[in-house]
This record gives C-alpha cells, structure tokens and sequence, in this order.
C-alpha cells in the first residue's frame, strides 16, 4: 500500500498519561497535515508541515500538544498529560505538487479513560 | 470566520432517485470548495473540487456565490453511492480544510 500510513490505528490510554501517534505520508509528499475527528463532527484542522518546517497551528494545538516532522519525511503527534476530551480521531494528510491535494491516512481511534 | 455548514445529518433516498447534499460557506475572501467522501471502513478521500467542473461518479457541485452555497447533486442515486459526503473549503493554495459536519447519505434498494 503506497498510500498515507498512521500507526497505530487504536490507542487507549489512560487519563494524564503520555501518547505519540506516527505518520507516514506518500512517498516524495513536501506537505502534511493533521487533523482530529470527533464523533459526529467533521475534521478539524490542528498542524501543516512543509517539509520539515511547522507552518501552521490551530488554536486547538494546546500546549499539551506537539506535532515534529524530522528530516521532512514522517511525522510524529504526541499529546502529553492526555484527558478524555482528547478522545478522537486523530487524520494525517499529505500532499504533493497540486497545491489543493490531500491524501488521507486511516487514522488513529484515540481513546481515554 | 470560515464555516461550512451541512444542515442534514442523514439523507436516505431509494435507488434511482435524485439527491442533493447541501452545502453552505461563510468566508471572506474566495474559497476552494471540495466534497470529499468517505465509504464505509475506507478512508476520506476527495470526490470533486469546484474549479474542476468535471463529473465524478455521476456527483456535480456548483458554487454559487450569491447563496454561498455548493450542493451536490446526483440524479440518480446508486446503492454503492451509500457514504458519510464532507463538502470542505480552502483559503486556496497549500492551506487547510474547513471541513463540515458531514452528511450521511443511505441509498435504499
């Protein structure tokens, strides 16, 4: 499969521990995004990456959040202190020439205790 | 503010019948409108964008800016069209995805 990866695709955790999520994006894809889902809501917007540089933050990003992308290949999503409001969907996208494409992963079902 | 509003949580039709996802926008400047669509255990993937005009699986949107609205039509809905439809803007360019709530659509036989 030659497209998005995120691992792992489920994570329950308990309530003030740490989490770190993994995305691969398409191979040679300068930009990648996440985002979160949560039940009943569209995707919203959290980080954009173009290669390795951190472009973008929402207001969502609270300081327990953290997004990395070293060396501009994969990227990592750590939430730190986790609380059950950040029990979501957790989206990776990647894009390459066409400014307007996204490419989906699967994502990761975060869910705390 | 940038805002997508999709006012139907679910839309059920019986095979053969016309549908119309709605779609309305809030945004300042001139957005990049898409409905992207996500199947049952598949992932989100992008159906059509405005400035395209092209058809994809029978699906067209258009924008209309005085109603800011972009609604997508079929007119003859298919069982395998059956899917959760995101109509999404973009500032253009490399931005973000305001994304909507999203619409169920469940085609009957």
């Amino acid at each position: 499969d030659t497209g998005v990866s995120q691992n792992p695709r489920h994570k329950i955790t308990k309530r003030g521990q740490n989490v770190t999520f993994r995305c691969d994006p398409i191979s040679e894809h300068n930009r990648l995004y996440w985002y979160r889902q949560t039940l009943g809501q569209g995707p919203e917007f959290l980080t954009y990456f173009q290669n390795e540089a951190q472009l973008e933050k929402s207001r969502l990003l609270s300081d327990r959040f953290s997004a990395e992308r070293p060396k501009g290949s994969f990227s990592t999503l750590e939430i730190q202190r986790t609380e059950q409001g950040d029990s979501a969907m957790y989206l990776c996208a990647s894009g390459g020439g066409r400014a307007y494409e996204q490419y989906f992963g699967p994502g990761t079902r975060l869910t705390v205790t | 503010a940038q805002r997508v509003t999709q006012p139907e949580k679910l839309l059920s039709v019986f095979k053969g019948a016309p549908v119309e996802l709605k779609c309305n926008y809030s945004y300042s400047g001139s957005p990049e409108l898409f409905w992207y669509v996500q199947y049952s255990r598949q992932r989100l993937q992008l159906l059509l964008r405005h400035i395209s005009r092209e058809s994809i699986k029978g699906f067209t949107a258009d924008l209309n800016k005085g109603e800011t609205s972009f609604h997508l039509k079929k007119p003859f809905a298919q069982e395998e069209d059956s899917a959760m439809y995101y109509c999404a803007l973009s500032g253009g360019g490399f931005q973000k995805l305001v994304f909507g709530t999203g619409t169920r659509l469940l085609v009957s036989p």
